[in-house]
């Protein structure tokens, strides 16, 4: 099984659909990130949790809201999606501890609203 | 405000070739850290390499090496004796010292490696 689990991996929707994101992890890291990826913007941060009583807005927060059910679980929804959330999403961990702290990614969610 | 710019959208190499990824960055941070993260087209993210700003020594992993110059602000990711595999998009990001794991990430470049 991935390190990152992402779920589901391809969502089509409508406008104004309520949809969830689901993110679970083994690697028993802390901290957990939501990105977007966007065609010649590359990732850009949503939300980010430094533990499970931790959430923080990121970059493009606005449209969405997280979830940090435990340690490893962290979900993001949409509560209303639109045509330009269209995007593919991505769950990642770290360690928090110093050094490199480098992120482990899991295999991306594609959503799609039309 | 912190930042990095890939300026190549589209590259192209010769396989058994050597190429330079472009990515510079601007940050105020004294502490920082530097990432390169490889995406196939199979769209999973795969980290390549990885450079703090105290770092004496530029980072190397395998055919991968980073060319950091830190008064210049550039952290060049090269690839030495290409291969066909090599072909994915490939992103620059940066790490603020003071931004716990967050990373900004690069617009991105993609490198084609020609037989």
């Amino acid at each position: 099984d991935a390190d990152v689990t992402q779920t589901p991996r391809n969502r089509i929707t409508k406008t104004g659909k309520r949809i969830m994101l689901e993110c679970s992890q083994t690697k028993g890291h802390d901290r957990m990130y939501w990105y977007r990826q966007d065609p010649g913007l590359g990732l850009r941060l949503i939300y980010y949790s430094f533990d499970v009583k931790d959430i923080n807005k990121g970059e493009i927060s606005d449209g969405y809201s997280v979830s940090r059910q435990a340690q490893a679980k962290f979900s993001l929804s949409l509560e209303s999606a639109i045509p330009n959330q269209t995007a593919l999403y991505f769950c990642a961990t770290s360690e928090g501890i110093s050094g490199a702290n480098v992120l482990t990614f899991g295999a991306g969610s594609r959503l799609t609203v039309l | 405000a912190q930042k990095i710019t890939q300026t190549q959208p589209g590259m192209f190499v010769q396989e058994k070739e050597a190429v330079t990824l472009d990515c510079t960055y601007d940050t105020s941070d004294p502490s920082y850290g530097l990432f390169w993260y490889k995406q196939p087209s199979s769209g999973e993210m795969i980290f390549l390499i990885y450079q703090g700003s105290y770092d004496q020594q530029n980072a190397t992993e395998g055919r991968y090496s980073l060319n950091f110059q830190k008064a210049r602000k550039s952290a060049n990711l090269v690839i030495s004796a290409s291969q066909l595999g090599d072909s994915a998009m490939y992103f620059c990001a940066m790490r603020g010292g003071n931004q716990g794991g967050k990373l900004i990430f690069g617009q991105g470049t993609e490198l084609s490696v020609k037989p």
